[in-house]
């Protein structure tokens, strides 16, 4: 079955700090990635993708994730964390063979102290 | 805005009573996706279209719910015999099918069953 699993349920870190948030993934394909961002009461938006190649992959507001095959991980990560970075971040994976649907982690909720 | 909408953003009903609600995609993507968010869990897959044609429902598509994409454009989905265990945010997505696939996220319905 697949699923995707990201084992920090919030993380609170100061402003300026970095971030890295954990996913990690069990699939019977090979996987498209996905990070996506929900504020709250809104809907979700891709922060970034990998579908092949580079395994690290550069997204919108500074964010980076690198696909390690061999750990069956896509972690996120920004140098340098802004209040407006606070928000839920899921993980996510998709394959065309089961007709791109995607399959959610639980997701992180972010804090940032100031 | 061309953008994908759903309509509408919110609806309260009570237990027993029939909902319906409205998924506008991007206008030129042929496929549509219905997710579901309960409170602190990601989203899950309930179904989606390739143009008029429904190609996977999931299991946690009861026989309650139903859901259409008459013309290839727009989609609703039904849910007869509202639970409270309806109580969710109802997610659509829109893509373009194909090798690789990025959807895009309306901003939700929000559903409370009293």
């Amino acid at each position: 079955a697949q699923s995707v699993t990201q084992p920090d349920i919030h993380i609170t870190v100061s402003e300026g700090a970095s971030l890295e948030l954990r996913c990690n993934y069990s699939y019977g394909a090979t996987p498209y990635l996905f990070w996506y961002v929900q504020s709250p009461g809104q809907g979700l938006q891709l922060l970034l993708k990998y579908f092949s190649g580079d395994t690290l992959v550069q997204g919108i507001k500074g964010f980076e994730a690198e696909f390690k095959r061999s750990q069956s991980s896509f972690n996120l990560r920004k140098p340098s964390v802004h209040w407006s970075d606070a928000a839920e971040y899921f993980c996510a994976v998709a394959a065309r063979e089961y007709g791109n649907k995607l399959v959610f982690g639980a997701g992180t909720i972010l804090r940032v102290k100031s | 805005d061309t953008g994908v909408s759903q309509d509408p953003r919110h609806k309260i009903t009570k237990r027993g009573q029939n909902v319906t609600f409205r998924c506008d995609p991007i206008s030129e993507h042929n496929r549509l996706y219905w997710y579901r968010q309960t409170l602190g869990q990601g989203p899950e897959f309930l179904t989606y279209f390739q143009n008029e044609a429904q190609l996977e429902k999931s299991r946690l598509l009861s026989d309650r719910f139903s859901a259409e994409r008459p013309k290839g454009s727009f989609s609703t989905l039904e849910i007869q015999r509202t639970e409270q265990g309806d109580s969710a945010m109802y997610l659509c997505a829109s893509s373009l099918a194909g090798v690789r696939n990025e959807q895009f996220f309306g901003p939700g319905t929000r559903l409370t069953v009293l």
